[in-house]
């Protein structure tokens, strides 16, 4: 079990751009999150992913933003015309479908920091 | 709607000390709570959870929390802290059904001092 884990952690990126972030979550888990975390506040829900099926988006999540899960592995998260707005702390996380208590139990990535200049 | 109000943004202790983090939630359904902890700079760890049975719950690094559904309170306890307790601490809340998004409150700064 080698953990969710977040690429890039950081992403200094100029306003008008487009970025990219991937997310791996854990191997045997079959649903993904995405969560955004700006300072001084805790992670606002953005997207949810039951294997390839993207089943909630939150309507944080404006039409810059679209997010994949192309093979039920590994997602991306991109931002088009990124605006200072949109620097803030993106998280992934999983959780498994086993049932049970365990189901609840989502698991978090370190994040992509991403500051738009 | 679901909400979390978590009540001290910050709370600043001296080691050994122990220590309360008060976190209070609105639902109009029943919930599953959860307490997770953020050190710098890197994600949200799950410290202890809450979906049925006692309401008093352990989790790790020596916290425990207590549900109280009267009070719609979930406080998060530590007897002794350490400086490594040193961290940003977040209440969540779900519906309970597998697969739903946690909402988050704004988190509480826990500062342990020698």
């Amino acid at each position: 079990d080698t953990g969710v884990s977040q690429d890039p952690r950081h992403k200094i990126t100029k306003r008008g751009q487009n970025v990219t972030f991937r997310c791996d979550p854990i191997s045997e888990h079959n649903r993904l999150y995405w969560y955004r975390q700006t300072l001084g506040q805790g992670p606002e829900f953005l997207t949810y992913f039951q294997n390839e099926a993207q089943l909630e988006k939150s309507r944080l999540l404006s039409d810059r933003f679209s997010a994949e899960r192309p093979k039920g592995s590994f997602s991306t998260l991109e931002i088009q015309r990124t605006e200072q707005g949109d620097s803030a702390m993106y998280l992934c996380a999983s959780s498994s479908r086993t049932g049970g208590e365990s189901s609840y139990e989502q698991y978090f990535g370190p994040g992509t920091r991403l500051t738009v200049t | 709607a679901q909400s979390v109000t978590q009540l001290d943004s910050q709370v600043p202790v001296f080691e050994e000390a122990p220590v309360e983090l008060r976190c209070n939630y609105s639902s109009s359904v029943s919930v599953y709570l959860f307490w997770y902890v953020q050190y710098p700079n890197q994600g949200l760890q799950l410290l202890l959870k809450y979906l049925s049975g006692s309401t008093l719950v352990k989790g790790i690094n020596g916290f425990e929390a207590e549900f109280n559904k009267s009070q719609t309170s979930f406080h998060l306890r530590k007897p002794s802290v350490h400086i490594s307790d040193t961290a940003e601490y977040f209440c969540a809340v779900t519906h309970p059904q597998a697969g739903t998004a946690l909402i988050f409150g704004k988190g509480t700064t826990l500062s342990v001092s020698s």
